[in-house]
């Protein structure tokens, strides 16, 4: 039991809708990174936030976007949805950035579907 | 930059018998690396890591790794697997660049365990 949790953990949207994706923590991590992994694949960084604002970000568009709340707790919103956005969305949670061993915890994910 | 090749796709084993899991990785820095293992529908559960002090590292459930820098190795093995070893393991590499940790997941070594 990591002490991360994910919402929703299942939901269906269709091409060009929004979505936002929660992360919250039990254990006051206060660096948050979002994962993409598609089916069979290993997880892709998307972006990480410290201190609410964004430090970090992978080869994603700027139509996935993030938020982080004073409580630590995070926010991916993803605009515009395409069919290749399907995938689990996994958020990860670490303690500071360095020095630490950079052990992140995870959620359960939320798999997105769009039809 | 780094990089992280998970040699085989999918590993078949019988109960029983041991588990080795192979994981090569490439780093212009000093890495911490990692192995987290994902069961079905399940966010990802770290197992072992090495941060640079003792090179073979013990995990939970009986696994262990072996950090070989001359052989940019970090194989996981286990001497005897239990069906519920089943699962998706990831070598995970980390460094700290530009006042970011940087984490890169190799694409997964699904491991099947025969009665």
């Amino acid at each position: 039991e990591t002490g991360v949790t994910q919402s929703p953990t299942h939901l269906i949207k269709t091409r060009g809708q929004q979505v936002t994706l929660r992360c919250s923590s039990q254990s006051g991590h206060n660096t948050v990174s979002w994962y993409q992994q598609a089916l069979g694949q290993g997880p892709q960084f998307i972006f990480q936030y410290y201190r609410e604002e964004e430090n970090g970000r992978g080869n994603f568009p700027p139509r996935f976007s993030g938020l982080q709340f004073p409580n630590y707790s995070s926010e991916l919103n993803v605009n515009a949805l395409e069919l290749d956005d399907s995938a689990l969305y996994l958020c990860a949670m670490m303690t500071s950035l360095i020095p630490n061993t950079g052990e992140l915890f995870f959620g359960e994910g939320s798999r997105l579907t769009v039809l | 930059a780094q990089s992280v090749t998970q040699l085989d796709s999918h590993v078949s084993v019988s109960e029983g018998t041991p588990v080795l899991l192979r994981c090569n990785y490439s780093s212009s820095y000093s890495p911490s690396l990692f192995w987290y293992v994902q069961h079905p529908n399940k966010g990802l559960q770290l197992l072992l890591k090495y941060t640079s002090a003792a090179t073979l590292v013990k995990g939970i459930n009986g696994f262990e790794a072996e950090f070989k820098k001359s052989e940019t190795s970090f194989h996981l093995t286990k001497p005897s697997a239990h069906m519920s070893d089943a699962a998706e393991y990831f070598c995970v590499v980390s460094v700290v660049r530009t006042g970011r940790r940087a984490l890169t997941f190799g694409s997964g070594t699904r491991l099947q365990v025969q009665p």
